[in-house]
């Protein structure tokens, strides 16, 4: 079975700019969960998707945003980068059925985004 | 809310030396417990996990109990390796908080031949 996939893997933007990073989850798995990852944050929940709709969101501001898709690839688009924004983010993929807590996420390897 | 706490690091052992990274949580109800690992430039990859009061999860030599009464789930390896050099990450999948995991601040582990 194929890993959770991420493209692009490396990101380099301006100030202002704004990005679109995308994550293809295994194959039969409903939830996707991102997640962005910082020296000095640790790793920090932005939201999860389950069968297209929105379930859970973190604390980040509106710039942050996402989309699932119908065959739950996902999409998250950061707008008005800032430098902050800098950091490597994470996307994860679960069965995501809500009576089985026990399922483990299975994690991409990332995108290192990269703000000038 | 739900949270995990675990020990600061970098934790620094030599080679074949025992490991302990503390992990205590709090919850409402019964979480499902998680160490994860990640290595230099991956992602996270989950280690072992524990679902109830008790169980031990175990891989690649590495162990957790779930310890309820101290709202704990410690990870421990009798003989670490410098390939075990990594992040090491406690979460929790609770009932609250919706579906999401919880994931600790992370342990950084240099191990040292």
């Amino acid at each position: 079975k194929a890993g959770v996939t991420q493209t692009p893997r490396y990101l380099i933007k301006t100030r202002g700019q704004q990005v679109t990073l995308s994550c293809s989850p295994i194959s039969g798995h409903r939830s996707v969960s991102w997640y962005q990852q910082t020296p000095g944050q640790g790793l920090q929940f932005l939201f999860e998707y389950f069968s297209e709709t929105q379930r859970n969101k973190g604390n980040f501001p509106g710039r942050f945003s996402g989309r699932q898709f119908s065959n739950s690839r996902s999409e998250m688009n950061v707008s008005t980068l800032e430098l902050g924004d800098s950091a490597l983010y994470l996307c994860a993929s679960s069965l995501g059925v809500s009576a089985e807590q026990s399922n483990e996420q299975f994690f991409g390897p990332g995108t290192r985004l990269t703000v000038l | 809310g739900d949270s995990v706490t675990q020990m600061e690091g970098p934790v620094t052992l030599s080679e074949e030396a025992f490991l302990t990274i503390n992990c205590t949580y709090t919850a409402t109800g019964y979480p499902s417990l998680f160490w994860y690992v990640q290595y230099p430039g991956e992602g996270l990859q989950l280690l072992l996990k524990a679902t109830k009061a008790d169980d031990k999860g175990s891989n690649k030599g590495f162990e957790a109990t779930y310890r309820k009464e101290t709202t704990s789930f410690h990870l421990e390896k009798g003989s670490v390796q410098v390939s075990d050099s990594a992040v090491y990450f406690c979460a929790l999948k609770g009932n609250t908080g919706g579906f999401k995991t919880i994931f600790g601040a992370g342990t950084r582990l240099f191990v040292k031949a």
